[in-house]
């Protein structure tokens, strides 16, 4: 009964490094998110898939590239990783439509020095 | 502009004493706004979705109740373990907003 499982749970980079988190639900859900979570920021979408072969930007898209690599995994990438970059990532997935809730991983720490 | 306001920020029960959380949103056609638990180093879980004005749902010390431009998480005699950060989200497309959350802390 796994849900939604987010690896690795924690992360230390340097600046300018990349990297590329991964993401995999099996709840055959159609959408997947990508969002940070910051403190006194709240849960900020970086980028979304509706459906399978479809990605769209979120609020906060710069500095990630997300790739939606079947049904099941949802992938998020940061290509030269920067300190604004430290914070919570959450993967979350849902039934497509309105009114469907959003199931979410326990995250991935990332600290970037 | 959509958005999610929550109030308040923070908020500290004794065991036992009822009260009640905000979330006042702006949004262009609303499909949906969620309520969640996020516990320490956790992510959200789902507790509630509503949808029409009027709307309530209740499970087990909580009900979440919904109108035009706000809804409200009522706790009746909260225990310790109904502490927690609970979140608000309304879902306006496809996309999900999220308040900042009220953390709550229940004392024995």
């Amino acid at each position: 009964n796994a849900g939604v499982t987010q690896t690795p749970k924690f992360q230390v980079l340097k600046t300018g490094q990349s990297m590329t988190l991964q993401c995999a639900q099996d709840m055959n859900h159609n959408s997947m998110y990508w969002y940070r979570q910051d403190p006194g920021m709240g849960l900020r979408l970086i980028y979304y898939s509706a459906s399978e072969g479809t990605t769209d930007k979120g609020e906060v898209p710069n500095g990630y590239n997300v790739s939606r690599l079947n049904k099941r995994e949802f992938s998020l990438r940061l290509e030269s990783a920067a300190p604004s970059q430290t914070s919570v990532y959450f993967c979350a997935s849902s039934t497509q439509g309105a009114n469907q809730p959003q199931h979410f991983g326990d995250g991935t720490r990332l600290s970037i020095l | 502009e959509d958005q999610v306001t929550q109030s308040p920020e923070a908020l500290r029960l004794q065991e036992g004493e009822s009260s009640s959380l905000n979330c006042s949103y702006t949004v262009s056609g609303l499909r949906g706004l969620f309520w969640y638990r996020q516990d320490p180093g956790k992510g959200p879980e789902f507790l509630f979705t509503l949808y029409s004005a009027g709307e309530e749902k209740e499970k087990e010390r909580l009900k979440a109740t919904l109108t035009k431009k706000e809804s409200f998480l009522h706790i009746t005699a909260p225990k310790p373990e109904d502490s927690a950060t609970y979140l608000c989200a309304v879902q306006p497309g496809n996309q999900f907003y999220f308040g900042t959350g009220t953390s709550l802390t229940v004392i024995p």
